[in-house]
């Protein structure tokens, strides 16, 4: 089954302790991304990948970090985690456009990772 | 600045009754436009891609059309099954590699 998952699906840990949220697809797709879901602000976008070792910025990156050594794997690392890094996180991934070899077409998401930061 | 704007922000409807929800959006370049719903707790789910002004996609009660400047999603005879949130988004930066999404149009259907 063609799928993006994520783990943890829920997590409650203290400030300042480093936390690693995995993402696998499994639909051989080149780009993948992180997002983070708050009230009031939508869905918002933090790191994206193009392929393998390559990653950039995405709207709101400070707090995070990734890596993508394998094209399958974009784990999301909160190397000192804070209170306002609580919320939902998506995982996606898409293939690029076939005509223009830049840029997500249809983004397929995990399921989601709930994060509590106290 | 790259923009993406959806309205209402919720709209209650009775089951039957038909509506429209609106992304407008202001970047340079389309590069594609998606419709997604989600379920509360749950990832986007994938409803359709627009590429081009006048294009329009039909699934079940749904229809999207494509404009230059917005998007409608067109809810036709909607069922409490329709209610979700609608989401819109849009690949945007000079490269159009980043995507933006809209805040969303939460939908209620009732019986």
């Amino acid at each position: 089954e063609a799928q993006v998952t994520q783990n943890p699906r829920y997590l409650i840990t203290v400030t300042g302790k480093k936390l690693t949220v995995t993402c696998s697809q499994n639909m051989n797709h080149e780009y993948m991304s992180w997002y983070r879901q708050d009230p009031g602000l939508g869905l918002r976008q933090i790191y994206y990948s193009m392929n393998v070792e390559v990653t950039d910025k995405g709207d709101v990156p400070e707090g995070y970090k990734v890596s993508r050594k394998e094209k399958r794997n974009f784990p999301l690392i909160l190397e000192s985690p804070s209170p306002n890094q609580t919320s939902l996180y998506f995982c996606a991934s898409s293939p690029l456009f076939r005509w223009y070899a830049r840029g997500p077409e249809t983004q397929y998401f995990g399921p989601g990772t709930r994060l509590l930061v106290l | 600045e790259d923009q993406v704007t959806q309205s209402p922000e919720a709209l209650r409807l009775q089951e039957g009754e038909s509506s429209s929800l609106n992304c407008s959006y202001t970047v340079s370049g389309l590069r594609g436009l998606f419709w997604y719903r989600q379920d509360p707790g749950k990832g986007p789910e994938f409803l359709f891609t627009l590429y081009s002004a006048g294009e329009e996609k039909e699934k079940e009660r749904l229809k999207a059309t494509l404009t230059k400047k917005e998007s409608f999603l067109h809810i036709t005879a909607p069922k409490p099954e329709d209610s979700a949130t609608y989401l819109c988004a849009v690949p945007v930066g000079a490269a159009g590699n980043k995507l933006t999404f809209g805040g969303g149009t939460r939908v209620l259907v009732k019986p």
